[in-house]
């Protein structure tokens, strides 16, 4: 069974900085990986998706990386803002399911 | 607009009292699913279907039943809901099961079962 993990839990940082967000799964049979934001009692919004073929994937100020090889992927976020404030999930696709991470939240200090 | 709508948004019942959460998508989307999200739990998958007629377990389906009439509806049923069963409940949707598109959200549904 798919297993995926989010590290760290919570992450607190000053505004302007640049940070990274950890995915590790431990299948890599999968067909792509979608990063997401969700705000407190709220639903997810898609951020990026990055198939299984691909490297990466930019928008914006969020760059995602995926190494299908090693199970993991990073989600770097440039400049942070205030508003960046939330959780953040991570979901690999494996044809029939879907598994999430626990996520990662994240507060930038104005 | 493409979406996935999903009714109640919140919902507070008793134990035993049978209840049905609707969903649906208007993207004729042939894969959808449902999820429960729990603290310190992420989001689990309960139940999810690959197409009209074609429903399969998730990880967690003790207690609910789904069923998939139409292409574009995916109600979740809980015939008697217990305490463990309160959560907040994510439809979601996507173009096929085995592709390469993401998954589309609706706004959860908020679950209380005293």
């Amino acid at each position: 069974k798919q297993e995926v993990t989010q590290i760290p839990a919570a992450l607190s940082v000053p505004e302007g900085e640049n940070l990274v967000l950890n995915c590790s799964f431990t299948d890599s049979a999968i067909y792509n990986l979608q990063w997401f934001r969700q705000d407190p009692g709220k639903g997810l919004t898609s951020l990026l998706l990055i198939q299984s073929s691909q490297r990466e994937q930019t928008s914006g100020r969020l760059n995602a990386s995926l190494d299908k090889s090693s199970g993991r992927s990073t989600l770097y976020i440039a400049a942070s803002q205030p508003g960046d404030s939330a959780t953040y999930l991570c979901a690999v696709n494996t044809g029939n399911q879907f598994y999430f991470g626990t996520g990662t939240s994240l507060t930038v200090i104005p | 607009e493409a979406q996935v709508t999903q009714n109640p948004r919140y919902l507070i019942t008793v134990t035993g009292k049978k209840l049905t959460v609707t969903c649906s998508q208007n993207m004729n989307h042939e894969y959808m699913s449902w999820y429960r999200q729990d603290p310190g739990l992420g989001l689990r998958q309960i139940y999810y279907s690959m197409n009209v007629e074609v429903t399969d377990k998730g990880d967690v389906p003790e207690g609910y039943k789904v069923s998939r009439k139409e292409k574009r509806n995916f109600p979740l049923i809980l015939e008697s809901p217990s305490p463990n069963q309160t959560s907040l409940y994510f439809c979601a949707s996507t173009q096929t099961g085995g592709s390469y598109n993401e998954q589309f959200f609706g706004p959860g549904t908020r679950l209380t079962v005293l």
